[in-house]
């Protein structure tokens, strides 16, 4: 596609269970990042994605949380064991090689609510 | 992490030119600025990006202060459609800090018909 592609769109769950949230990059973008966004707050960082090395996980809130990435490309972030506090829009998005001057492209967000 | 501070809110009326502040004194030699902003209920999209020099793209100007703690996200004529939360990120360019997005508050920019 022609952006950054997020599913679900929406997400509702039971307090407790899991779920997984798929990002699709645009293609040939080498970095990915995953934010949340609770209502009326501003972007959380989570993890970020660049080519082959080492994940940067700084950002996830708990050991609940974890992210993948496949193939260089589709990124999977999934939460365990769904709290309500868990409840945000989670954003993805991707850029070119990373030199600090490239542009980033957002999807629209995965709204999960965790009842 | 954020590493800048911007405003919560400003206002303009629409057809005026806005100016939103940024200031970064921590700034590294490296570090690129950016700004994004957040239209309601989307993600946030890029406007424009500097390292030294102003910078003009169709949606934007970019001031930036010779000694690069500073910097000034220009409208030159405001829409109703730029209405949105407004972010200035440094962007790293080497080492640790390669490519980190580190989105702070933000300003709320409401523009009045």
């Amino acid at each position: 596609g022609a952006g950054v592609s997020q599913s679900p769109s929406n997400k509702v769950t039971e307090k407790g269970k899991d779920v997984e949230l798929r990002c699709d990059p645009i293609s040939g973008h080498t970095a990915l990042y995953w934010y949340r966004q609770s209502l009326g707050q501003g972007l959380e960082f989570l993890i970020y994605f660049q080519g082959n090395s080492a994940p940067d996980k700084s950002g996830l809130p708990s050991d609940r949380f974890s992210a993948e990435r496949t193939g260089g490309s589709v990124s999977t972030l999934t939460i365990q064991r769904t709290q309500q506090e868990d409840s945000a829009v989670y954003l993805c998005a991707s850029s070119t090689p990373d030199r600090g001057n490239t542009e980033a492209f957002f999807g629209q967000g995965t709204r999960l609510t965790v009842v | 992490d954020a590493k800048t501070t911007q405003p919560n809110s400003m206002e303009s009326n629409e057809e005026e030119p806005v100016h939103l502040p940024c200031n970064h004194s921590t700034i590294s030699g490296t570090d690129y600025i950016h700004w994004y902003r957040q239209l309601p209920s989307q993600g946030p999209e890029y406007v424009i990006h500097g390292l030294t020099s102003n910078v003009n793209n169709r949606m934007a100007s970019l001031a930036i202060a010779e000694d690069r703690k500073s910097s000034t996200l220009i409208l030159h004529r405001a829409t109703l459609r730029d209405a949105a939360v407004y972010y200035c990120i440094l962007r790293g360019h080497r080492g640790s800090t390669l490519g980190r997005l580190y989105f702070g508050r933000g300003t709320q920019l409401t523009v009045w018909p």
